[in-house]
């Protein structure tokens, strides 16, 4: 069965560190592949997405994301966090079919 | 062998009682964290914690406070307990560590209050 797994329920950087989310699906085949956030208080807004072509994805406010697909995953990142990014991130993988979300990680930035 | 211990399995109190629920970890982490768990909600976070004095809220953290004095201590308060504060509560930490590679949370055996 189709599962996607983000590895950390909790991340806790400071202010103008690195971040890098993983994100990692069960199965192959095409996919389409997204990033989600979800801000305190707000609803889900789409960060980036990879359909096809260049493998390396950028996406608003500065996050990327790289799908691997030896590796079936497509991790996010973004050099320097800002306290404005703690938010709750979702990684969703797309079959064709079936879309599937992460569980989720949230991040919190320390001022 | 890690471990977080919750000072109780199952408390009773009544309505407006003050209620302290204890969590002691031995691994030296950074972050700590209380969940609430009822049936078809899953775990709600309430408080948690990344460094001694420091505290955030979670996503339901009315009704409650907590307090974080030593690293490995992370008490929730209650401060006037309520029959809607009936639940499984849960404590958990885990290190401050690699992202990608993930931190397991380590968790607590539980303690079931309720509040009469």
């Amino acid at each position: 069965a189709q599962s996607v797994s983000q590895h950390n329920h909790h991340v806790i950087l400071s202010e103008a560190a690195s971040l890098e989310l993983g994100c990692n699906y069960s199965y192959g085949g095409t996919v389409n592949l997204f990033w989600y956030v979800q801000y305190p208080g707000q609803h889900l807004q789409l960060l980036l997405k990879y359909f096809s072509g260049d493998p390396l994805v950028k996406g608003i406010k500065g996050f990327e994301a790289e799908f691997i697909k030896s590796k079936f995953s497509f991790n996010l990142r973004k050099p320097s966090v800002q306290w404005s990014d703690t938010a709750e991130y979702f990684c969703a993988v797309d079959w064709g079919f079936k879309t599937i979300f992460g569980a989720g990680t949230r991040l919190f930035v320390k001022a | 062998d890690v471990k977080v211990t919750q000072s109780s399995r199952y408390l009773v109190k009544r309505t407006g009682e003050k209620v302290f629920l204890e969590c002691v970890q031995d691994m030296d982490h950074e972050n700590m964290f209380w969940y609430r768990q009822d049936p078809g909600l899953g775990l709600r976070l309430i408080y948690f914690s990344y460094d001694v004095k420091m505290k955030e809220k979670g996503d339901i953290p009315e009704g409650y406070s907590v307090s974080r004095e030593k690293k490995e201590r992370f008490s929730l308060i209650l401060e006037s307990a309520s029959t809607n504060q009936t639940s499984m509560y849960l404590c958990a930490s885990h290190k401050q560590g690699n992202q990608l590679l993930g931190e397991k949370l380590f968790f607590g055996s539980g303690t079931q209050l309720s509040v009469l």
